[in-house]
């Protein structure tokens, strides 16, 4: 089955260290996107990434870093400058226009101890 | 500054009546509607969507209207489910960068 595969599902870090969040996926989508999301909030762009070996900051790239070397990996580590770095953390991906949606994985929990 | 409003935090309605969960935008570029659903620890899923020269779109259950001269789109379940409760996101974009903004959800409850 095609889809997009996070892992780890739950992640634990202690302050500062980086952590690298790992998204796969089989779908030969083009778009791929990172979110988090924090309770009440709505989903905030990290980064984004149309085509590979290139990618763009979203509203809140700050303490983040990422690469596309390859179609189906796009890889989210968490720096040690993310000062708030606990939060569900979501990838995913876009076929072609927006109004196919995008496609989520199942997202990681980071939690910062 | 929220683009996408959705000003209910959460919903509870009774199986089999209907649900109508609300969003407000403000930008006016925005011409494409979508709503996702989420349930915990999951990732959301698309649900439907709606392109700004249309006012409804239909699919099964789910209608989503949209009203642009009041910036305004609602998504209607008929009948809801206990299968409904989720969290919903209402979310917009412009076709000139096709990035999603995000209203902060509702929580819908479907009580029995």
């Amino acid at each position: 089955d095609g889809g997009i595969t996070q892992s780890p599902k739950y992640l634990f870090r202690k302050e500062g260290q980086n952590v690298t969040l790992s998204c796969e996926q089989n779908l030969n989508h083009d778009a791929m996107y990172w979110y988090r999301q924090d309770p009440g909030q709505g989903l905030r762009l990290i980064y984004y990434s149309q085509i590979v070996n290139d990618f763009q900051k979203g509203d809140i790239a700050e303490g983040y870093s990422v690469s596309r070397e390859k179609k189906e990996s796009f890889p989210l580590t968490v720096t040690s400058a993310q000062k708030n770095p606990t939060a569900f953390y979501l990838c995913a991906s876009r076929a072609g226009p927006v109004d196919y949606g995008y496609t989520f994985g199942s997202g990681t929990r980071l939690t910062v101890v | 500054d929220q683009q996408v409003k959705q000003n209910s935090p959460s919903l509870s309605v009774q199986e089999g009546r209907i649900s109508i969960l609300n969003c407000d935008y403000t930008n006016s570029m925005f011409d494409y509607f979508l709503w996702y659903k989420k349930y915990p620890a999951e990732g959301p899923t698309f649900l439907i969507s709606i392109s700004s020269i249309k006012d409804k779109n239909e699919d099964g259950r789910f209608t989503v209207f949209l009203n642009k001269s009041a910036k305004h789109l609602s998504l209607h379940i008929v009948p809801s489910q206990p299968g409904d409760s989720a969290v919903y996101f209402c979310a917009a974009s412009a076709r000139s960068n096709y990035q999603l903004i995000w209203g902060a959800g509702t929580k819908l409850i479907i009580k029995p």
